[in-house]
């Protein structure tokens, strides 16, 4: 139950296209839903988040879509660009007093010029 | 723009031998974490630290592992008697509260000879 379970595991996007990931989660207590963002040798770097009480986020060419009946949230990335190849982590934390974040375990993007 | 810093960035040990890993958080954050990456494998949460104790550890925290801040400013995890399974990454993290985003460090890569 405390899974966040990612998809897919590698991506492969055109410069200019949009690069979708999805995660999907089983502990309806989670209450905060961030997306990280990995470059090699780095640690990972907050991008985005989400709180369940909205559907939508969006932050540039970032956006968080959150389904709450579905338990699924996914990260778009508008306009792929060579830069944005890195892992991508989405993650979870919950309930209400807890500090821990729970993992997926991560998408490759890479974005073909 | 502040960041959390960890040193050293690797370190080899035998098995069998005790490792210290040291970091240094974001100057006003008051929550430190560690969480590690095994190659390949999803960042998984160690253990949680506020007020000069542990708040929140996962099941792999056990009695081989231990955290201490000993200063204003540095932020240690011990590891006893490593074993090669403990070859991973190893990421601090801090936040300002609970509720505020976790940043975290670069990492420090832990191979167990």
């Amino acid at each position: 139950q405390q899974q966040v379970k990612q998809s897919p595991q590698s991506l492969i996007v055109q410069k200019g296209g949009i690069s979708i990931i999805n995660c999907a989660y089983e502990n309806t207590a989670f209450d905060y839903f961030p997306w990280y963002q990995q470059f090699p040798g780095k640690g990972p770097a907050l991008l985005i988040a989400i709180r369940p009480d909205v559907s939508e986020k969006k932050e540039g060419r970032f956006t968080i879509s959150f389904n709450k009946s579905a338990k699924q949230f996914s990260l778009h990335i508008m306009d792929s660009q060579p830069g944005d190849s890195a892992t991508y982590f989405c993650a979870a934390r919950g309930p209400q007093g807890a500090q821990k974040l729970v993992f997926g375990q991560g998408t490759r993007l890479t974005i073909n010029p | 723009e502040p960041e959390v810093t960890q040193t050293p960035s690797h370190q080899v040990t035998q098995m069998g031998q005790e490792v210290i890993l040291r970091c240094v958080p974001i100057s006003n954050h008051l929550y430190f974490y560690w969480y590690r990456q095994i190659l390949g494998q999803k960042v998984e949460f160690l253990v949680s630290f506020y007020n000069n104790e542990i708040s929140e550890k996962s099941e792999i925290f056990d009695d081989q592992f231990s955290v201490e801040r000993p200063d204003g400013s540095n932020f240690t995890l011990k590891i006893r008697s490593t074993k090669l399974e403990d070859s991973a990454m190893y990421f601090c993290a801090s936040s300002r509260s609970r509720n505020q985003p976790q940043h975290f460090g670069d990492g420090t890569r832990l191979s167990i000879l």
